[in-house]
């Protein structure tokens, strides 16, 4: 079966490093762009980021830049999302997603999603 | 950043019926590269389509999408118990790629 399997919710608080997983299965994992989206609460989604994991090449939103990581792991077939320091402002339900085609295109299949909560 | 405005933001509807949807860009679309999702609680978003007007995989044909430059519309020609959910459109045609607000389609 093609899907993406994402890690398990997580509650942090500020200042807390935190990494999260997105392990693809049922496709060449390495051929497919993978991007990061986002729900804060009571908001509409926002785009992250996108990371081809084959080159690791990737692409951020402005307002995400410096603030998260994107990397990936073909041997394991898993991309990640990391922050070094947690801030309040990022909780939300963070959703990976496979590009349908290519690097400029939609996504075509979704993981259900990692809750982070950051409260102290 | 194109901003996308979906209107209405919720939409009432009977089974049976049809409705359609709006989303509008700030700025033209580049190569018309807006998809439509539909999301439901509890699930991933689902791809229904991509390129303005392309159905994705497994996606019936009540549904469909039109439109061009900054206007786009998704169009669902009878609507199914299934079809009840949160619609979301969004550009990839320029970075930062955006999403629309959401459209709810509730049961009338």
């Amino acid at each position: 079966e093609v899907q993406l399997v994402q890690s398990g919710a997580e509650a942090k608080k500020p200042g807390e490093s935190l990494i999260i997983s997105c392990q693809g299965s049922g496709y060449s994992f390495s051929r497919y762009w993978i991007g990061w989206v986002r729900q804060m609460p009571d908001k509409g989604l926002q785009w992250l980021g996108i990371i081809y994991p084959r080159d690791s090449e990737t692409k951020y939103s402005p307002s995400m830049q410096g603030r998260v990581t994107l990397s990936a792991d073909t041997s394991t077939s898993t991309a990640y999302l990391q922050w070094s320091s947690l801030k309040a402002s990022d909780t939300a339900l963070y959703y990976c997603a496979r590009l349908r085609s290519g690097y400029s295109s939609s996504f075509d299949l979704w993981g259900l999603g990692t809750l982070v909560t950051v409260s102290s | 950043d194109i901003v996308l405005t979906q209107s209405p933001g919720t939409l009432s509807l009977s089974p049976g019926e049809g409705g359609t949807l709006s989303c509008r860009a700030s700025l033209p679309v580049g190569s018309n590269f807006l998809a439509w999702y539909q999301r439901k609680p509890g699930q991933a978003p689902r791809l229904l389509i991509y390129g303005t007007s392309n159905r994705a995989t497994g996606i019936p044909d009540r549904f469909s999408g039109s439109g061009s430059g900054t206007d786009f519309t998704l169009t669902i020609s009878s609507l199914e118990p299934e079809d009840f959910a949160v619609y979301y459109c969004q550009q990839y045609g320029s970075l930062p790629w955006t999403f629309g607000q959401g459209t709810k389609v509730e049961v009338k």
